[in-house]
């Protein structure tokens, strides 16, 4: 069935930093959702794409819609130390928008 | 508005019994959710609504059941609770406006222990 691959699985950087992480699936998906989840918290919406191409950024996080449909990628920029959480790519199952999957998530760890 | 909340927040169950997990939400939201989240894992849906009445299965339905009487609450119902039941399970809602996939807002979680 549809899988979303996320990469790296953890990640370890020092404070400033910039980081990128990836989704991608064996299936095209007509929306790509980024959540981050705080430890002890539900998801939060960072970013959401709708069309193929599409770069949108939220403060120092930017997200693009792969051409391909089938990846997307999140970027943030000056890593601090509230930026530590899971990041998770998100889509609608089978296309259809009431059914969202979720990626495993990128674990993102700030050293000090 | 208090968004999406979850009760109870910690519950540990014997293998057989059985309980109601509890969501509501007073956003209007037609459309909510349950999700269950593994250890070091993303995010499974078990259960969705469009609205009252209304519910359908999601990835991992077994083990569990769902009613939708009212737009405010999403119920979600262990019957035998086995230890693969272990997880912290998510309620969300969104308003499902536009046609296109909408935010969805996620309670605080409920964290299930099955012994």
């Amino acid at each position: 069935g549809q899988q979303l691959n996320q990469s790296p699985q953890s990640m370890f950087i020092q404070e400033g930093e910039d980081v990128s992480m990836n989704c991608t699936s064996s299936s095209i998906f007509n929306t790509w959702l980024w959540y981050k989840q705080d430890p002890g918290e539900g998801p939060v919406l960072l970013i959401a794409l709708y069309k193929a191409g599409e770069l949108t950024s939220n403060g120092r996080l930017t997200a693009q819609f792969g051409i391909t449909r089938k990846d997307s990628f999140l970027n943030i920029s000056a890593s601090i130390p509230s930026d530590v959480g899971i990041y998770f790519c998100a889509g609608p199952l089978q296309n259809r928008d009431d059914k969202i999957i979720f990626g495993k998530g990128t674990r993102l760890h700030i050293l000090p | 508005n208090a968004g999406v909340t979850q009760t109870p927040k910690f519950r540990i169950l014997k293998i057989g019994q059985s309980m109601t997990l509890q969501c509501a939400q007073d956003m209007n939201h037609n459309y909510m959710y349950w999700y269950r989240q593994d250890p070091g894992m993303g995010l499974k849906l078990i259960y969705y609504s469009v609205g009252a009445g209304i519910t359908d299965k999601g990835e991992v339905p077994n083990g569990y059941n769902v009613s939708r009487s009212t737009t405010e609450d999403f119920p979600l119902r262990l019957e035998l609770a086995a230890p693969s039941q272990t997880s912290v399970y998510f309620c969300a809602s969104s308003p499902r406006a536009g046609g296109v996939t909408d935010t969805q807002y996620f309670g605080p979680g409920t964290r299930l222990t099955v012994l």
